[in-house]
């Protein structure tokens, strides 16, 4: 069954760090997220990707955040400058054209851990 | 704006026993889709059920099923002859028909499972 992956599973870094994060999104869906969750809060969602632009983003997503899909495979998150408060679980999630009933399909997270 | 509501932060049920999760949400929209997402210890993000807001029949997998009160706004989740494999966060979700479908969480419920 095809599945959404994310690399790498934990990321240590430290503050004021740029940090890539990678997803590879399920081969034929069209719509690709992130989401974050700091550790014991709600999952918020943070930007979508459609058509090779941003379709929508939260507050969450200001200028230190970025998003690309470089190569038509692999999607990614950016975060130029880490703060303290960027350390969270962050999901990549991907969803097909044809998936009527908007099901997203997560990956199993990227563990970001910023000191 | 969109919200979610899960006003249960925890819950324990027995082996075996049947358990009601809650959820409540507020929209405008007459077009959206609803889901629980479960995340197990290892906050993997796992579809339970979706629920299309213009069917009227309550959506049913397996153990899982809903109780859809669209009047009330209500979307609770219910989980028959639980199971040990049952414990984990339980999230529920809104998204808008008409958005890119990001989604909005609710902040969680921690469901326990007592032998």
């Amino acid at each position: 069954e095809p599945e959404v992956t994310q690399t790498p599973s934990h990321q240590v870094t430290q503050m004021g760090q740029e940090v890539i994060l990678r997803c590879v999104p399920i081969s034929n869906h069209l719509y690709f997220y992130w989401y974050r969750q700091i550790l014991g809060q709600k999952v918020e969602f943070l930007v979508s990707f459609y058509n090779n632009e941003i379709s929508e983003k939260s507050e969450i997503f200001d200028d230190q955040f970025s998003v690309e899909r470089p190569d038509g495979s692999n999607f990614t998150l950016k975060i130029r400058s880490t703060k303290l408060e960027d350390s969270a679980m962050y999901f990549c999630a991907s969803r097909s054209w044809t998936s009527g009933r908007n099901e997203q399909f997560f990956g199993p997270g990227t563990r970001l851990t910023v000191l | 704006a969109q919200t979610v509501t899960q006003s249960q932060p925890e819950m324990s049920v027995q082996e075996a026993e049947t358990v009601t999760l809650s959820c409540t949400y507020d929209t405008s929209e007459s077009d959206y889709y609803l889901f629980w997402y479960k995340q197990p210890p290892s906050r993997q993000m796992i579809l339970v059920i979706r629920q299309e807001a213009y069917k009227q029949q309550n959506a049913t997998e397996n153990r899982f099923s809903v109780n859809f009160q669209k009047a009330a706004k209500s979307f609770s989740l219910k989980i028959s002859d639980s199971q040990l494999g049952d414990a984990a966060m339980y999230f529920c979700a809104y998204t808008s028909g008409g958005s890119q479908g990001n989604l909005i969480f609710g902040k969680g419920t921690k469901l326990s499972v007592k032998p």
